[in-house]
Parts: C-alpha cells; structure tokens; sequence
C-alpha cells in the first residue's frame, strides 16, 4: 500500500526564514495535496500539484512536484508567525479514481517572532 | 463561503456509551468521508460515500462502528458500545469526484472534526 512519508517532523524557525518541507511518497503521486492545520481545526487546502515537474505558488508559499511525482516540497519564503501549524501532504489513492486521500503524519512548524 | 459542518465539537462520554457524530457535506458534492486522526497514526480513512452509496468502510472496526448517509444533507458516523481507544478527533470531508480513474480529483474540504474522548 502507499506511504506517504514527511520530513522533518517538527520545525522551529526565527520569523523571517525560509524553510522547506518533504513530502516522498512509496508509489507514483497522481495527485499530490498540501493542506495546512491549525490546533483544534479542519484541514485547510493549500495547493495541488498534478504533473511532475508542476510547481505553484500562493503567497510566500511554493510547492513543488518532481519529475518522477514521487516527491514533493512545500518552501515558504519570509516566514511568518501566521505560517504556524502542522502541514500534511496527501495523495490519491488508487490512482486518483475514488477520490479518497491518504496522508502524511505532518509536519509541525513553529515561528519564533 | 461554503463548508463541510459538524457536530458536536466535542463530546466527552463514558465507556460503553453510545456516540454519533454528524455532518454536513458541502452542497453539491457528491463523495464524503470519515477520517479519524491521533497523534500515533495520524489521519486515517474510515469510510466513504459517492452519491450517498457506501464505497468503502475497511478502515472501520465493523463491530462496533458504523457509518450512514440518511439524505444528501447529512452523513453520521456512530461508534456503540465505545471504548477508551477510540477518543481521536474524527473528521468528515466532502469533495467533487468527476474522474473514472487515473489524475486528480478536486480537493476535499474538511470540517473542524468533532473531538472525542472516551473515559
């Protein structure tokens, strides 16, 4: 079955850094999801990335798709306190055909101001 | 700006009592799931609905949980009797499902999760 596998685990950063986070997957990505979460919420839908090689920005935030769609990576530019929160990829599962997601365990950043 | 809600926000119950959890899907579309997330597994599927049909509930111990769709407005999931390990934060998202296979779908929205702890 698919793993979703994101590094690091936890991320502490002065306020005005840049920082990257991983996302590798175990098969091809058909579709690759970054959501955000903020404690005591829903997930919030970042940005899709679809082909290999895809990249889109919002914001100070850019994620990144390779050539093989076996890896992703979520760059945020200037940090913010306002970045805060944990930061899950999620991938289609079965190919895209049901729409169900699969998830990373996330990825939790904390802004120093 | 739509959203998926749910209720109740939290619920703090006793074991071998009975709890649902509901939610309402974004209008128009047409899948919704459950997710259950902890800190040591993280977000897991437990089931899901297209058009209101039952898809998949692998992810769910049927002994003891079960999940409906009564009508396009409203999805529940009831655990009975439940037991300390299933305090999590459960989650119900709904998205737009056009593809057959192959690609990627629209993004799932999900609600603020219902929190629930078991004692």
């Amino acid at each position: 079955s698919q793993e979703l596998e994101q590094s690091p685990q936890s991320l502490i950063v002065q306020e005005g850094k840049n920082l990257t986070i991983n996302c590798t997957s175990s098969k091809t990505l058909y579709g690759l999801y970054w959501y955000k979460q903020k404690y005591g919420e829903g997930l919030i839908f970042l940005m899709m990335l679809q082909k290999g090689g895809e990249e889109k920005s919002h914001e100070k935030i850019t994620a990144k798709l390779d050539e093989k769609k076996q890896q992703s990576s979520l760059h945020i530019t200037a940090s913010q306190p306002s970045h805060a929160g944990i930061y899950l990829c999620g991938a289609d599962k079965g190919g895209g055909s049901q729409g169900n997601l699969i998830f990373g365990k996330g990825t939790k950043l904390s802004v120093k101001p | 700006d739509a959203r998926v809600t749910q209720t109740p926000r939290h619920k703090v119950t006793e074991m071998g009592q009975e709890v649902t959890m509901r939610c309402q899907p974004i209008l128009g579309h047409n899948t919704v799931f459950w997710y259950r997330q902890t800190m040591m597994q993280g977000l897991e599927l437990l089931a899901y609905f297209r058009n209101r049909a039952p898809l998949d509930d692998s992810g769910m111990p049927k002994d003891r949980f079960s999940a409906e769709m009564p009508d396009a407005t409203l999805a529940t999931l009831k655990i009975q009797p439940s037991e300390p390990r299933d305090s999590a934060v459960y989650f119900c998202a709904s998205g737009l499902v056009l593809k057959s296979g192959g690609g990627a779908n629209s993004p799932l929205h999900f609600g603020n999760g219902t929190r629930l702890t078991v004692t």
